[in-house]
């Protein structure tokens, strides 16, 4: 069975500094692109950055390019979201993903981070 | 950017009816392999969201046959023959084609 468990999520200050984890089992991890996206109650469901199998290409949103880096471990079957320079607006419920050629298809179940002072 | 336009955002349903919800995108998802990059989620009370149609029209494993996917280019539909009271939820289109990757603003269907 193929889940994906989040992890790292909290509460944090603007300007702040945070690192997601994304734990995948049930599947071969290093065969499979991963994905992170985020929901925030404004702005419904948002891609936010791609990683290829080996971790040596990855796509980001403009909006978080600079700011949010994507890589991964395929020893510990992990894929990780630094977020550096937090603001309010990243404030939102953040998943990884099971990225396939024709969709997202496995997703995690999130985990809550909040930008706030 | 691609940006995806779905239409109703709010769907009150009563059990046994049908449902459809629309999902426009504003360029074409057609690949030159013909396939339209097309996926529709939904997102159970709690939950992540789960696919239920990749490709504009191929139902994901597991998916009730009351869910069908239909469209090209950029205009989509998903059905649901008879809606059941555990298809309570948001349902978001998203298109696959380029990154970035977008969704539309979602669909809550309700039951009356």
């Amino acid at each position: 069975e193929v889940q994906l468990v989040e992890s790292g999520g909290r509460l944090v200050q603007p300007g702040g500094s945070l690192r997601l984890s994304c734990a995948a089992s049930g599947f071969s991890f290093s065969n499979y692109w991963m994905s992170w996206v985020r929901q925030s109650p404004g702005k419904g469901l948002q891609w936010l950055a791609n990683i290829n199998r080996d971790g040596s290409e990855e796509y980001y949103l403009d909006s978080v390019k600079g700011r949010f880096t994507i890589s991964r471990d395929n020893a510990k079957s992990s894929v990780y979201l630094q977020m550096n320079s937090l603001r309010a607006e990243d404030t939102a419920v953040y998943y990884c993903a099971r990225a396939i050629a024709v969709a997202l298809d496995y997703w995690g179940q999130g985990t809550l981070v909040t930008a706030s002072s | 950017d691609i940006v995806m336009t779905q239409s109703p955002l709010s769907l009150p349903v009563t059990p046994g009816e049908p449902a459809s919800i629309s999902c426009r995108s504003s360029q074409s998802l057609l690949h030159s392999n013909g396939n339209n990059y097309l996926v529709w989620y939904l997102q159970k009370p709690g939950q992540s969201p789960q696919v239920l149609i990749y490709l504009g029209s191929n139902r994901a494993s597991g998916v009730p046959d009351r869910f069908s996917g239909s469209g090209s280019g950029a205009d989509f539909t998903l059905e649901i023959s008879r809606v059941e009271t555990e298809d309570v939820g948001v349902y978001y289109c998203m298109q696959a084609l380029h990154t970035p990757l977008t969704f539309g603003q979602g669909t809550r269907l309700e039951i009356k």
